[in-house]
Formats: C-alpha cells, sequence, structure tokens
C-alpha cells in the first residue's frame, strides 16, 4: 500500500527554537496533506490542510504564524514549530491525501525543554 | 462542524471474544467513515471504512455497522487477539476530505 514518510520520527530542543518536520508521499503524488497534533491518551485534532502550490489552510484557533506549512511539492509538505515551548510538546502526525484513502504518516515526537 | 465522540474509553475483552468499539456522530451530513487502529508511538491505521449508502461492510475480522437513523456506527472485531490491543478511533469524513476524529477507546485483551 502508499507509504507516507515523516522525519525526524523524533526530536529534542531547547524552548525557543524551532523545529521542522517533513512529510513524504513515497509512491504517490498527494496535492492535500493534512497536519494533526495528539497529546498524550488524546485524539487527533486537525491543525491544518496544506494543499500543495496554496497556503495552508488553519484550523480554529491554530497559530498560522507559529505553525508554518509549506507544501511545496506534490511528495513533500513541511511544518515548522517557531519559537518552540514545552507546551508545543506532542506528537505531529501527517498524512496525505491519495486518490482512495488518507494515509498516515508514522508520526514525529516533539518533546521540548 | 462535526462531533465524533465514543462511549467508552477503554475495553476489557478475554482473548478470543468478540469485541465491540462504538461511536457517534453529529453530522448528519458526514458520509464517509473509517475506523483506525493506532498502537503507542505510532500513526493511526486504516482498518475499514464505510459510506453512508451502506449499512455494514465486512473485513478480515471486523465488521463496521452504521446506523445513520440514530448517527451512531460500531466497530466488531471477532476473535479479539492480543496484537488487536490498541487505541481505536473513529473518523469522519467532511466535504473538503477533513477527518474528525473521535475521542479513541483503548482495547485491552486479556490472555
Amino acid at each position: 500500500g502508499a507509504v507516507v514518510s515523516q522525519h525526524p520520527s523524533w526530536v529534542i530542543c531547547k524552548s525557543g527554537t524551532s523545529v521542522k518536520i517533513e512529510c513524504r508521499s513515497l509512491d504517490f503524488q498527494a496535492t492535500t496533506m493534512f497536519w494533526y497534533r495528539q497529546f498524550p491518551k488524546q485524539s487527533l485534532m486537525l491543525m491544518a490542510t496544506s494543499n500543495e502550490g496554496s497556503k495552508a489552510t488553519y484550523e480554529q484557533g491554530v497559530e498560522k504564524d507559529k505553525f508554518l506549512i509549506n507544501h511545496a511539492s506534490l511528495t513533500l509538505s513541511t511544518l515548522t514549530v517557531t519559537s518552540a515551548h514545552p507546551e508545543d510538546s506532542s506528537f505531529y502526525i501527517c498524512s496525505a491525501r491519495g486518490p482512495t484513502e488518507q494515509f498516515f504518516g508514522p508520526g514525529t515526537r516533539l518533546t521540548v525543554l | 462542524g462535526e462531533n465524533v465522540g465514543l462511549h467508552l474509553p477503554t475495553l476489557s475483552v478475554q482473548e478470543g471474544d468478540n469485541s465491540i468499539i462504538n461511536c457517534a456522530y453529529s453530522n448528519s451530513a458526514s458520509d464517509y467513515f473509517i475506523w483506525y487502529k493506532q498502537e503507542s508511538g505510532k500513526g493511526p491505521q486504516f482498518i475499514i471504512d464505510i459510506r453512508s449508502n451502506m449499512d455494514k461492510r465486512q473485513g478480515q475480522r471486523v465488521t463496521v455497522l452504521l446506523n445513520k437513523t440514530v448517527k451512531h456506527l460500531s466497530l466488531q472485531i471477532a476473535a479479539t487477539q492480543p496484537g488487536d490491543s490498541a487505541v481505536y478511533f473513529c473518523a469522519a469524513m467532511d466535504s473538503s476530505y477533513k477527518l474528525i476524529f473521535g475521542s479513541g477507546t483503548r482495547l485491552l485483551v486479556r490472555p
């Protein structure tokens, strides 16, 4: 089946730094990718919809200046957490919309010290 | 918008028994529903889906039932195995292909 990868799988950073997370669709082109955030023992919460070649659409309550999304190609979307703080520590998961279904990446664990 | 909720946060079953996980949704316009399995530290894994023009769909050891009248769907797992232990989410897709996830049910399989 289709595969979506994320890099890195985990990252630890100091408060105030920026972290970039990559989401790649490995064997299909994805015009639309989605970014989710999941806190421990909670569900996935949609953060934004990433469309290739256009600006991302953010869900209510998600700061677009803090969570920068770039969908520069049909196989790559990036999420940059700017000036990260401990409350941004979470599990970030992307999904890519394929021809028949959405495929999820394995997630990136972000820990901000 | 869509609200998708689950009735039970944790379900404990004996190995070999059948498991039933329930989910309610609020938006009658939702026409596509998916069940996902998530193991610790991993992304969601597709289990089975169903469209609103169907009441039931079967896969390998899994069955999804959809009751549009009461906006309820369920996931049935036959002969539950230890490898089925995970958190299960239902999700509803809206017209813009966004997936709205339910709160999740943790399935524990007792040996």
